[in-house]
């Protein structure tokens, strides 16, 4: 079965500090590996993906994620964070050609100052 | 504009109304999804449309859900009979073959 698991309902870390947030997956095609992030009252936007290639991907904010096959991770750092980045954090997996898009079920990120 | 379009943006029915969400995805868009976001909740996959594909419907809750997309292109996501539960923001994607989703602002319906 497909699946995504964000193990982390929440997470609170001081501005400035270092974040790792984990993600897990289950699918039953090579995966198409995404993070979106939504702030609060907006849409949710594409932080970074990933497809093949260089398992570490850089996105958007200074984010960045790395796939890792064996553990079927794709776990989302950030080396500082923003009092800005405050917002829910999804990640998803998905294909093209017939392969749905899902998603887990998120992590709220809350920066204390 | 350019990015997927969905109306309304709001919407206030009364238990037992149906109700008809609209989204316009990106023009050339092969793929349309829905989805569904109860409050505090996470993105519940409701529906899929792949090109000319038959729609992948395993998310959709009950059978008082339907969707349809027109022309390859706009679609309607009905709900019969709607249901306090029904209350969400249900959300429209589009994508091309690369994959990555791009939202519409999504349609808040309040069932009272």
């Amino acid at each position: 079965a497909q699946s995504v698991t964000q193990p982390d309902i929440h997470i609170t870390v001081s501005e400035g500090a270092s974040l790792e947030l984990r993600c897990n997956y289950s699918y039953g095609a090579t995966p198409y590996l995404f993070w979106y992030v939504q702030s609060p009252g907006q849409g949710l936007q594409l932080l970074l993906k990933y497809f093949s290639g260089d398992t570490l991907v850089q996105g958007i904010k200074g984010f960045e994620a790395e796939f890792k096959r064996s553990q079927s991770s794709f776990n989302l750092r950030k080396p500082s964070v923003h009092w800005s980045d405050a917002a829910e954090y999804f990640c998803a997996v998905g294909n093209t050609g017939g392969f749905k898009t899902i998603f887990g079920a998120g992590t709220r990120l809350f920066v204390k100052a | 504009g350019a990015g997927v379009s969905q109306s309304p943006s709001n919407k206030v029915t009364e238990k037992g109304k149906d109700v008809e969400l609209r989204c316009d995805p990106i023009s050339g868009h092969t793929a349309l999804y829905w989805y569904r976001q109860s409050l505090g909740q996470g993105l519940e996959f409701l529906i899929y449309f792949q090109g000319n594909s038959a729609p992948d419907k395993s998310g959709l809750p009950s059978d008082r859900f339907s969707a349809e997309r027109t022309g390859g292109s706009v679609s309607t996501l009905t709900i019969q009979r709607t249901q306090q539960e029904d209350s969400a923001v249900y959300l429209c994607a589009s994508s091309t073959d690369t994959g990555e989703l791009f939202f519409g602002e999504g349609s808040r319906l309040t069932v009272l």
